[in-house]
């Protein structure tokens, strides 16, 4: 079946400006988590979903990082006025999360480049 | 919170030689360790994961051992090959928590 999709792959922003990343996960897949991944470095955790129920945000590096799931399928997250700390490949990844389940899958990542 | 260290964070084989990467974890109560592969603009890919309750887990080439007491996980790759050049992240799940705590990555160059 059809992997977690986002979309855009790459956005470019102008320093100030507000972005929304998109996330469709794998289909049937209960959890849902938001990770930052900057050059050179490993994922670093950012928001959790348990369907649209956001669990965890403990991540999220200040409160212009907002993270929705409303229906419990598609995920958005919305960074408002944009710094150039920012720039870093954002990752979505999905897991069926019954009991014994922790596998996540990932997607192909939106690299975000603020300027 | 969980810290996990991954090393080295480069290393070459030669094709056909073993390759080893070692993690460490810091929460004793960590129960679940997979391996990512993410090759260079791709997403993550997982390779091999093993539970605490394991002490070891093999698929074909690669191999995961985790010790318990040491708090120490280990990724083994044998007869490598030219596709297997990637970086390779380790990573944690906390008892309690839901998401994954990444190590820095492992540069793996096969040369031909």
């Amino acid at each position: 079946g059809a992997g977690v999709s986002q979309s855009p792959r790459y956005k470019v922003a102008k320093r100030g400006q507000d972005v929304a990343l998109r996330c469709d996960p794998i289909s049937g897949h209960v959890s849902l988590f938001w990770y930052q991944q900057a050059l050179g470095q490993g994922p670093e955790f950012l928001t959790y979903f348990q369907n649209e129920a956001q669990l965890d945000k403990s991540g999220l590096p200040s409160d212009r990082f907002f993270a929705e799931r409303p229906e419990g399928s598609v995920s958005t997250l919305k960074i408002q006025r944009t710094q150039q700390e920012d720039s870093a490949v954002y990752l979505c990844a999905s897991s069926l999360r019954l009991a014994g389940s922790y596998e996540q899958y990932f997607g192909p990542g939106t690299r975000l480049t603020v300027t | 919170g969980e810290n996990v260290e991954q090393h080295p964070s480069t290393l070459s084989v030669q094709e056909g030689d073993s390759a080893v990467i070692k993690c460490t974890y810091s929460d004793s109560a960590s129960n679940y360790f997979p391996w990512y592969k993410q090759e260079l603009g791709k997403r993550p890919q997982l390779i091999i994961d093993i539970r605490s309750n394991v002490g070891e887990k093999k698929d074909q080439r690669i191999a995961v051992t985790l010790n318990k007491t040491a708090k120490h996980f280990s990724l083994h790759i044998t007869e490598t090959q030219p596709e297997d050049s990637a970086v390779y992240f380790c990573a944690s799940k906390g008892a309690g928590s839901y998401q994954l705590t990444f190590g820095k990555g492992t540069k793996l160059s096969v040369i031909p």
